[in-house]
């Protein structure tokens, strides 16, 4: 049973355009979101994260947009570069436990066309 | 400053037989966890230990995985009588101590393992 689902699977994206990525979760005890990159050959790196007492998130190009009512949130990738191409996971923790156990989603395969 | 390093970078190994995986934390770290990565799919959590303590080890996923810190820094995760299901990027990640869900948690490369 996968707890976080994430869509697409893969994704192409013209330079300069918006890259968008989404992902749901059934756990409503879930309260922290992080989304990673990871490049091949390389362990994910965390790029931004949420919590669910915000709605959006934006640090430089990279936008995470949270809808608690519907248990889901994306990333947004604006004026999308052939360096971000990548692929990113999305990733839900629960405060139950004392660290972050994180559940992470299957990941989407970005490839920005220059 | 050094990140997670992890060794050894690629493991091919022969059904049955035993292999062991390293994992360096970022100094002062005392948190450390273990994911396996299978191919086209996300981390899944395996093991988190808090110092010396192996705190939570419901992701392993059966008795032929242990894994042990036992002087609150390097990790081994310990693989006895490999399947050729235990192929996968077996990831280490290390974080600051603590309950903050701020705490991040910072990755090494990974160790692929390659069970024939």
């Amino acid at each position: 049973q996968q707890q976080v689902k994430q869509s697409p699977q893969s994704l192409i994206v013209q330079k300069g355009g918006i890259s968008i990525i989404n992902c749901a979760y059934e756990n409503t005890a879930f309260d922290y979101f992080p989304w990673y990159q990871q490049f091949p050959g390389k362990g994910p790196a965390l790029l931004i994260a949420i919590r669910p007492d915000v709605s959006e998130k934006k640090e430089g190009r990279f936008t995470i947009s949270f809808n608690k009512s519907a248990k889901q949130f994306s990333l947004h990738i604006m004026d999308s570069q052939p360096g971000d191409s990548a692929t990113y996971f999305c990733a839900a923790s629960n405060p139950l436990y004392n660290f972050n156990k994180f559940y992470f989603g299957s990941g989407t395969k970005l490839n920005v066309k220059p | 400053g050094a990140g997670v390093s992890q060794t050894p970078s690629n493991k091919v190994t022969e059904k049955g037989k035993y292999v062991e995986l390293r994992c360096d934390p970022i100094s002062g770290h005392t948190a450390l966890y273990w994911y396996r990565q299978s191919l086209g799919q996300g981390p899944e959590f395996l093991i988190y230990f808090q110092g010396t303590g192996a705190a939570d080890d419901s992701g392993l996923p059966n008795d032929r995985f242990f894994a042990v810190r036992p002087e609150g820094s390097v990790s081994t995760l310990k693989i006895q009588r490999t399947e050729r299901g235990d192929s996968a990027v077996y990831l280490c990640a290390s974080s600051l101590a603590g309950p903050s869900s701020m705490n991040e948690q910072f990755f090494g490369p990974g160790t692929r393992l390659t069970v024939l």
